[in-house]
Parts: structure tokens; sequence; C-alpha cells
């Protein structure tokens, strides 16, 4: 199967701990992008690299959570001393540069992080 | 900014109903509109997508038109199977429009929960 992967795909861990999620893009993939899903909303957008390029980060990245790409192949995502409202659905997404309006973004299945 | 407005569900119907999901957008320059579907378990699979007005997405019998007088992408389909049970996602990929380079990232709405009965 080439599609995106990610792991692990569940995390329980204690409010002040340390995560770090994994996700492997879709080989030919340049582009790669992490989104959080909470319990009834749709997927909140996070950052996007472009290649190994960190190119955008939303307002909803604080200082807690850092992302890299190195060599523009999997991404990891670090949430540093967790707290509660942490606790979502991280979603990691890659797609092919293409022409303006052309490109699809394809999804993995998610990690579901518990923050208890 | 650019927002998605969908449909409140959750929306329950018979097999082989009629389906629309409606979905309207707000955004600037000539966004490209998608609908993802989230199946129980699993992650969001790309159903259809349009890229400029009046463009028209399908997908296993599904469509929706792009229509910028209206700024809407509603999901329909003519007959829906148990099988389409899942929560339906609309999305739009927007561009920045002083520059004409592209906005890469999506914005969603808050889904649609589809259940569908035998």
């Amino acid at each position: 199967d080439t599609g995106v992967s990610q792991d692990p795909r569940h995390k329980i861990t204690k409010r002040g701990q340390n995560v770090t999620f994994r996700c492997d893009p879709i080989s030919e993939h340049n582009r790669l992008y992490w989104y959080r899903q909470t319990l009834g909303q749709g997927p909140e957008f996070l950052t996007y690299f472009q290649n190994e390029a960190q190119l955008e980060k939303s307002r909803l990245l604080s200082d807690r959570f850092s992302a890299e790409r190195p060599k523009g192949s999997f991404s990891t995502l670090e949430i540093q001393r967790t707290e509660q409202g942490d606790s979502a659905m991280y979603l990691c997404a890659s797609s092919l540069s293409f022409e303006q309006g052309q490109e699809t973004q394809y999804f993995g299945p998610g990690t579901r992080l518990l923050v208890l | 900014g650019n927002s998605v407005t969908q449909m409140e569900g959750p929306v329950t119907l018979s097999e082989e109903a009629f389906l629309t999901i409606n979905c309207t957008y707000t955004a600037t320059g000539y966004p490209s509109l998608f609908w993802y579907v989230q199946y129980p378990g699993e992650g969001l699979q790309l159903l259809l997508k349009a890229t400029k007005a009046d463009d028209k997405g399908s997908n296993k019998g599904f469509e929706a038109t792009y229509r910028k007088e209206t700024t809407s992408f509603h999901l329909e389909k003519g007959s829906v199977q148990v099988s389409d049970s899942a929560v339906y996602f609309c999305a739009l990929m927007g561009t920045s429009g002083y520059s004409g380079g592209s906005n890469y990232k999506l914005t969603f709405g808050k889904g649609t929960l589809l259940t569908v009965n035998p």
C-alpha cells in the first residue's frame, strides 16, 4: 500500500508529558500537511511543508508544538508539556505540487491523542 | 478569511432515498472545492472535487456542481446505500488573490453525519 501512513494510531498520555507523532507521505509527494480534528469539527490546518521547508504555521500551533520534515521525506509532530486541550485526532496529508488549483491532498488514518 | 458552512447533521435516510447535503463557502479569488468522506474508523478520503465555476465533480454516484453565483457546492446522490453511511466534509482550497499564488491549506466545514438504514 502506498498511501499516507501515521504512527502511532492511538496515544494516551498524562498531562505534562511530551509526545511525538510520525507521518510517512506518499513517496513522490513533495508537500506535507498537518491538521487537527476535534470531536464534531472538521480538520483545522496546523502547518505545511514543501520538501524540507516549513512554509506556513497556523496560530493554532503554539510554542509547545514543533514539526519537522528532515530530508523532505517523513515528518514528525511533537507536542511538549501536553495539556488536556491537546486531545484530538492529528491528521497528516500529502500532495504533489501541481498547477494552481489542481492538486489533491491525500490523508492518512490519523493519530488519536488522549491527554489524561 | 475563508470559511465553509455545511448542513447540520445528522441526516438519516432509508436506502434508495435521494441525498442532498448543502455546502456554501466564503473565499476571495477562485477557490477549488472538495467533498471528503470519512467512513467509521478510517481516514479522510477524497470523494470529488471541482476547480472552477460550473465544473461538476462526480464519483461513486455522488455529484456536486461549483456554483460561483450562489457560492455553493451541494453534494447529491440519487439513491443512497447503507454503505454510504459516513461523515461528509465540504472543503475549499483558496487562492491568495494579490499574489496570484495558491493558498494550499484546506478549510473544512464541520461535517455532516449520514446514516442510511436498510
